[in-house]
């Protein structure tokens, strides 16, 4: 199948500072991409979606000016995390496609953010 | 995701037995996947079902999409330890706009 590269894999940051997560499609031009936070022992709650070169859609209660994405080209999207606070400490995992929809998405290996 | 309702919650079955997830929305599905994940790290991709009615099948895994669209199950045959990990159901509920999953089955294989 496809690769979908994430990076870093793991992160710590102090508290107040941003931190900014990158999502490769390696092999494919990835017209969408969605960012999702899973909590220990839970689901993937979805975050966003983003089309490239457009804004992306945020779900309801994601602060859009706190948690930044860009998609500015076919094979990068990012995830920037502004102010961080230790409740936003957990796993964030990107997915992409090469369509618009309706065919398998591919994921990320996940980071794990700890705000200290 | 509550669009997406998966069951069960766990489940614990012995080596070599069969068993089987489901998972159920309201709405029309205009795509339904299944993945797996170990916790802590991204998501394989299993499969992929379209159309009402549609089943596919890999090694001892099968996935099967209702006429209705609305309903999906997976079904491992002769479970083996490797079957080990948490499966999810994503689908799509809206034609490419958003990708949401199912609240995800644990499961555990005792040999």
């Amino acid at each position: 199948g496809a690769v979908v590269s994430q990076h870093p894999s793991w992160v710590i940051c102090k508290s107040g500072t941003s931190v900014k997560i990158e999502c490769r499609s390696l092999d494919f031009q990835a017209t969408t991409m969605f960012w999702y936070r899973q909590f220990p022992k839970q689901s993937l709650m979805l975050m966003a979606t983003s089309n490239e070169g457009s804004k992306a859609t945020y779900e309801q209660g994601v602060e859009k000016d706190k948690f930044l994405i860009n998609h500015a080209s076919l094979t990068l999207s990012t995830l920037t995390v502004t102010s961080a606070h230790p409740e936003d400490s957990s796993f964030y995992i990107c997915s992409a496609r090469w369509t618009g929809g309706n065919t398998e998405a591919f994921f990320g290996q996940g980071t794990r953010l700890t705000v200290v | 995701s509550q669009e997406l309702e998966q069951s069960p919650q766990s489940l614990i079955v012995q080596e070599g037995k069969n068993l089987t997830i489901n998972c159920t929305s309201s709405k029309t599905l205009y795509g339904l996947y299944w993945y797996k994940q170990k916790y802590g790290e991204g998501l394989i991709f299993l499969m992929m079902l379209q159309k009402g009615g549609e089943e596919k099948s890999h090694e001892k895994i099968t996935a099967k999409l209702d006429e209705k669209k609305q309903q999906s199950s997976l079904h491992i045959t002769a479970s083996q330890p490797s079957h080990a990990g948490i499966y999810l159901c994503g689908a799509d509920l809206e034609y490419g706009n958003k990708l949401v999953f199912g609240a995800g089955t644990i499961l555990r294989v005792k040999s």
